[in-house]
């Protein structure tokens, strides 16, 4: 089975352009989630798709905006960005909603802001 | 969602146990505890997750203290691919992955 791909891999954007990152989650997974990884931060919940609802909101800016399609791949948007959005985004798929199922990550989109 | 505390940091002689505590003291009786591990320039991989009672599988053990407040995860023989940051995760049901600093295991040959 393959596995989460994210796309794409790198991303090289300057402030207040806006960016659209995308996932496929791995064959019949119907939830997806998006965490950002920053070295002060670590790593931080955005948010979670199930069956193209939003589930689940973590604490960001509504700038951070996401969605999610009917064959399950996922989309996230930052609109006009910022120095502070430079990091590598992550996007997790699992089964079923919550992080009680095991959750699959892929390897993350690189995005540096300049 | 419970906190953690677990050591910066780690190190280990490859071929040899590694033993990884966690501190969980404010964890739900309902919270499950999971470990994930994030390899270099990878994303974090799932690796075992308990409730109750000890835990086996092919990549490590987890041994839950009768309180539930500490967890330690067992590697049983330590190879260079195992040097990552383990991640102790308690999860209550419906919520998400929150992750803190984690420990940062390094394997020396």
């Amino acid at each position: 089975k393959a596995g989460v791909t994210q796309t794409p891999r790198y991303l090289i954007k300057t402030r207040g352009q806006q960016v659209t990152l995308s996932c496929s989650p791995i064959s019949g997974h119907r939830s997806v989630s998006w965490y950002q990884q920053t070295p002060g931060q670590g790593l931080q919940f955005l948010f979670e798709y199930f069956s193209e609802t939003q589930r689940n909101k973590g604490n960001f800016p509504g700038r951070f905006s996401g969605r999610q399609f009917s064959n399950s791949r996922s989309e996230m948007n930052v609109s006009t960005l910022e120095l502070g959005d430079s990091a590598l985004y992550l996007c997790a798929s699992s089964l079923n909603a919550g992080a009680t199922d095991t959750q699959y990550f892929g390897p993350g989109t690189r995005l540096t802001v300049l | 969602d419970a906190k953690t505390t677990q050591p910066n940091s780690m190190e280990s002689n490859e071929e040899e146990p590694v033993h990884l505590p966690c501190n969980h003291s404010t964890i739900s009786g309902t919270d499950y505890i999971h470990w994930y591990r994030q390899l270099p320039s990878q994303g974090p991989e799932y690796v075992i997750h308990g409730l109750t009672s000890n835990v086996n599988n092919r990549m490590a053990s987890l041994a839950i203290a009768e309180d539930r407040k500490s967890s330690t995860l067992i590697l049983h023989r330590a190879t260079l691919r195992d040097a990552a940051v383990y991640y102790c995760i308690p999860v209550s049901a419906g919520n998400m992955l929150t992750f803190g600093g984690g420990t940062r295991l390094m394997v020396k040959p």
